[in-house]
């Protein structure tokens, strides 16, 4: 089945420590994302990957980093400089960045210790 | 100015019922304009699309923009206990969606009571 898989689930982070959540996608799409979800608060972008080896910040990249070797890969390091990490991360991919449909992953719960 | 507005809710009606949610929006550079439905602790999935004024049906649901008042609606007829859920308006001015900075609200929590 076609779709994006996030990974883990669930995951702690404990202080000064930097931790990766990764996102993988069989769709073919050329574009991907990330964003972060706080309770009762709006999706907010932290990157985006229109293609291949080029990515660029979105409007909340402070703390964050991510890379894009491959088409299919976009993961997303949380460093120890984002000092708030705790909330629900989502990645989500579009065919091409011209197209204004986004899919969805099902996230990652990302907690302090 | 990217700001848009949504009443967090939650909502409860009885099944059944025909739902309103709504979205008003202040960037009238906005014409792309969607609606994903969110289930507890998963990802939206895109509900309707709609580019510029108009209204778009789907089955039990329908999105209307009305532009010039910079306010969108969708609405749930014959509502469902499985359509329980928070359900998130989103927008952009250009087609690119994330990349072209897609403004989401901050979500509707609905609840349908069998």
């Amino acid at each position: 089945d076609g779709g994006i898989t996030q990974s883990p689930k669930y995951l702690f982070r404990k202080e000064g420590q930097n931790v990766t959540l990764s996102c993988e996608q069989n769709l073919n799409h050329d574009a991907m994302y990330w964003y972060r979800q706080d309770p009762g608060q709006g999706l907010r972008l932290i990157y985006y990957s229109q293609i291949v080896n080029d990515f660029q910040k979105g409007d909340i990249a402070e703390g964050y980093s991510v890379s894009r070797e491959k088409k299919e890969s976009f993961p997303l390091t949380v460093t120890s400089a984002q000092k708030n990490p705790t909330a629900f991360y989502l990645c989500a991919s579009q065919t091409t960045a011209t197209n204004e449909k986004l899919f969805f992953g099902s996230g990652t719960q990302l907690s302090v210790l | 100015q990217k700001e848009v507005e949504q009443d967090p809710g939650p909502l409860s009606v009885p099944e059944g019922a025909i739902v309103s949610l709504n979205c008003t929006y202040s960037n009238s550079a906005f014409q792309y304009f969607m609606w994903y439905r969110q289930y507890s602790r998963k990802g939206p999935e895109l509900l309707m699309y709609t580019y510029s004024s108009g209204n778009k049906e789907d089955g039990r649901f329908t999105a209307q923009v009305d532009k010039s008042s910079k306010y969108i609606s969708l609405f749930i007829r014959d509502s469902q206990p499985s359509d329980s859920a928070t359900y998130l308006c989103a927008m952009s001015a250009g087609p690119g969606g994330g990349a072209d900075g897609l403004t989401f609200g901050k979500g509707t929590h609905l609840i349908i009571q069998p």
